[in-house]
């Protein structure tokens, strides 16, 4: 089956320890995207991937890191440095983001993780 | 500004009853993509349906349906004869074609009761 596969489903981190969630799709996509999201809001933009070993930040970067070695897998590393960490994180792929794509653009997310801090 | 709004934090119908989802959007590009997503419980978000800002004809995919009218800068989703099943958390988004963000709406949470 095609998709997005996310995982843990659910991880539990002590203050101060670095952990990463792992993104991998079998879609064939080139563009990959993290997500937060917490209680009542709608989604935050993380980081951001259009190709392989090129990344951006997105609007709230800070305290996150990223990796895009491979096409298939975009982990997201959530370092000490992130004040409230506790949210459930969402991975996305679409195909490569062009002006005026009419089609491809549409994104598609896997199943999450949430991540809470003890 | 880009912004999306969904002023329905919460709404509880009785299964079979028709439901409309407002979303309201700003942008001043005249270029843009609208999308609306479904979270049901399990956290994962669902593609409902993508519309280009050229296009503004209706759309109807079963018991769902779009209503997109750029004079008022609103694309409602409307459920008719709602089913438990249908209760979730609903997302508009945005993205103009400049950019390849995603800007979401804060959700409206639909609770459908038997």
């Amino acid at each position: 089956d095609g998709g997005i596969t996310q995982s843990p489903k659910y991880l539990f981190r002590k203050e101060g320890q670095n952990v990463t969630l792992s993104c991998e799709q079998n879609l064939n996509h080139d563009a990959m995207y993290w997500y937060r999201q917490d209680p009542g809001q709608g989604l935050r933009l993380i980081y951001y991937s259009q190709i392989v070993n090129d990344f951006q930040k997105g609007d709230i970067a800070e305290g996150y890191s990223v990796s895009r070695e491979k096409k298939e897998s975009f982990p997201l590393t959530v370092t000490s440095a992130q004040k409230n960490p506790t949210a459930f994180y969402l991975c996305a792929s679409s195909m490569k983001w062009l002006a005026g794509a009419l089609s491809t653009d549409t994104q598609y997310f896997g199943p999450g993780t949430r991540l809470t801090v003890l | 500004a880009q912004k999306v709004t969904q002023a329905q934090t919460e709404i509880s119908v009785v299964e079979k009853e028709d439901v409309t989802l407002d979303c309201v959007y700003e942008t001043r590009d005249t270029t843009y993509y609208l999308f609306w997503y479904k979270q049901p419980p399990s956290g994962e978000l669902v593609f409902l349906i993508r519309r280009n800002s050229f296009d503004e004809q209706n759309e109807i995919s079963g018991r769902y349906s779009w209503n997109f009218q750029k004079s008022t800068s609103s694309f409602n989703f409307t459920i008719t004869a709602s089913q438990v099943v249908d209760s979730a958390v609903y997302f508009c988004a945005l993205r103009m074609d400049s950019s390849y963000k995603l800007i979401f709406g804060s959700g409206t949470r639909l609770l459908v009761r038997p």
